[in-house]
């Protein structure tokens, strides 16, 4: 049962432009989300997080919004860089009863070329 | 540099073997987490401890076991491996007492080969 989920394996863009990077879920309970990129040969890297009190969190080149009806986020990078190709991984946590066990999509392939 | 530590970085074992894998937190976490990253099952939650108590439980095949000790560093102990168990296996850590819990720092991981 897969609670999050990422369609898109990959995703491609041009240097400068937006990427943006979509997940679903279908766990009701999640009140916390959150955002990985990953290196091969590296531990998952903390990117930026979204409570479900609020809809939109920014941290420089990065927002998440978050549409709690359709159970759907999204992460956006404006303006893409070479240096973002990795992989992303979204993330979902029921504080309510997991106390942090991070439940992970499959994550997407973002190649971002110069 | 997420501040967590994992190792050994690589370990290759054969079949029926038992292997342990270790994992200093970040300097003042308390929460330590496992998580088994294989090909077809993408990243999968474990089990958590906080301050040495076991947290929270995942998945977990009942030939795995982890504690979490004094000096907070955990110990993940795989045993009876088979070549399904082949995977990265990475440990985090989060905040301390009043501060976030949920944004997790990922140690490099630990790569093991069942052959």
């Amino acid at each position: 049962d897969q609670q999050v989920k990422q369609n898109s394996p990959s995703l491609s863009v041009q240097e400068g432009r937006i990427s943006i990077l979509n997940c679903d879920y279908t766990n009701s309970m999640f009140d916390y989300f959150l955002w990985y990129k990953k290196y091969p040969a590296e531990g998952p890297t903390f990117l930026i997080s979204i409570s479900s009190i609020k809809d939109k969190n920014e941290d420089g080149r990065f927002t998440v919004f978050l549409n709690k009806s359709a159970k759907h986020l999204s992460l956006h990078i404006v303006p893409s860089q070479p240096g973002d190709s990795a992989v992303y991984f979204c993330a979902a946590i029921d504080g309510g009863t997991s106390y942090g066990k991070l439940t992970f999509g499959q994550g997407t392939i973002l190649t971002v070329h110069p | 540099d997420s501040g967590v530590t994992q190792t050994p970085k690589h370990l290759i074992t054969a079949t029926g073997q038992r292997v342990t894998l270790r994992c200093s937190p970040r300097s003042g976490d308390l929460s330590v987490y496992w998580y088994q990253q294989s090909l077809d099952q993408g990243l999968q939650f474990l089990i958590q401890y906080y301050n040495g108590e076991e947290r929270a439980k995942g998945n977990i095949l009942e030939r795995f076991s982890a504690q979490q000790f004094p000096d907070l560093h955990s110990e993940l102990n795989l045993s009876s491996l088979e070549l399904g168990d082949s995977a990265l296996y990475f440990c985090a850590s989060s905040g301390p007492p009043g501060h976030s819990y949920n944004e997790q720092f990922f140690g490099p991981g630990t790569r093991l080969t069942v052959l």
